[in-house]
């Protein structure tokens, strides 16, 4: 079945520095991906829709300088935590749609730790 | 997009069907209902989706009602592992462009 594949699963680092966080559709392409974020015992709430080739386009009240967005493939799109901060601890994750199936599949996420 | 509207928690018993069910009364003509679940510390897996018939798939049944305002999750043979949080979405298929709005979902409980 299609699968989107993320990495990495947790990540923890010091505040100021910078995380990647890397999204794959392993056997399908997406021309579209989407990145949530998700705060302890809340859903999740979409961040930015990813675009092939275009800029991201970023839901009100996420700051795009902070994260940043880059689809350079048919397969991945990759969200550049900058400058992280301990507010930006979060469960982050991305996903796309198989536009055949009409169906968005999601990755396992990533849980970011900044101290 | 549609809102919906589930329940906050329910819980059923280990072999037994689970029944989630779920409003959506202002669902446009357009938009087909998913059914996602996230367990513990992990992204969304799809499970369900349909338009206006009900569906069934290996995972679960959806049963949608003729007017469209609600729809009925069933797992026929619940088991531990399907404790979880389900989420009802209302979205229009758009293409690779169409956007799922999480609402707070129902917590299933599977007892033993």
């Amino acid at each position: 079945g299609a699968v989107v594949s993320q990495h990495p699963s947790w990540v923890i680092c010091k505040s100021g520095t910078s995380v990647k966080i890397e999204c794959r559709s392993l056997d399908f392409q997406a021309t579209t991906m989407f990145w949530y974020r998700q705060f302890p015992k809340q859903s999740l709430m979409l961040m930015a829709t990813s675009n092939e080739g275009s800029k991201a386009t970023y839901e009100q009240g996420v700051e795009k300088d902070k994260f940043l967005i880059n689809h350079a493939s048919l397969t991945l799109s990759t969200l550049t935590v900058t400058s992280a901060h301990p507010e930006d601890s979060s469960f982050y994750i991305c996903s796309a749609t198989r536009i055949a199936k009409n169906i968005q599949y999601f990755g396992a996420g990533t849980r970011l730790s900044v101290l | 997009d549609a809102k919906t509207t589930q329940p906050p928690s329910m819980d059923c018993a280990e072999g037994r069907a689970a029944n989630l069910p779920c409003n959506h009364s202002t669902i446009s003509g357009n938009e087909y209902v998913y059914w996602y679940r996230q367990i513990h510390s992990q992204g969304p897996q799809y499970i369900i989706h349909g338009l206006k018939n009900n569906e069934t798939n290996e995972m679960a049944s959806l049963i949608i009602t003729e007017d469209r305002k609600s729809s009925t999750l069933i797992l026929p043979h619940a088991t531990l592992r399907d404790t979880a949080v389900y989420y009802c979405i209302a979205a229009p298929y758009t293409g690779a462009n169409s956007k799922l709005t999480f609402g707070k979902g129902i917590t299933l409980s599977v007892r033993p």
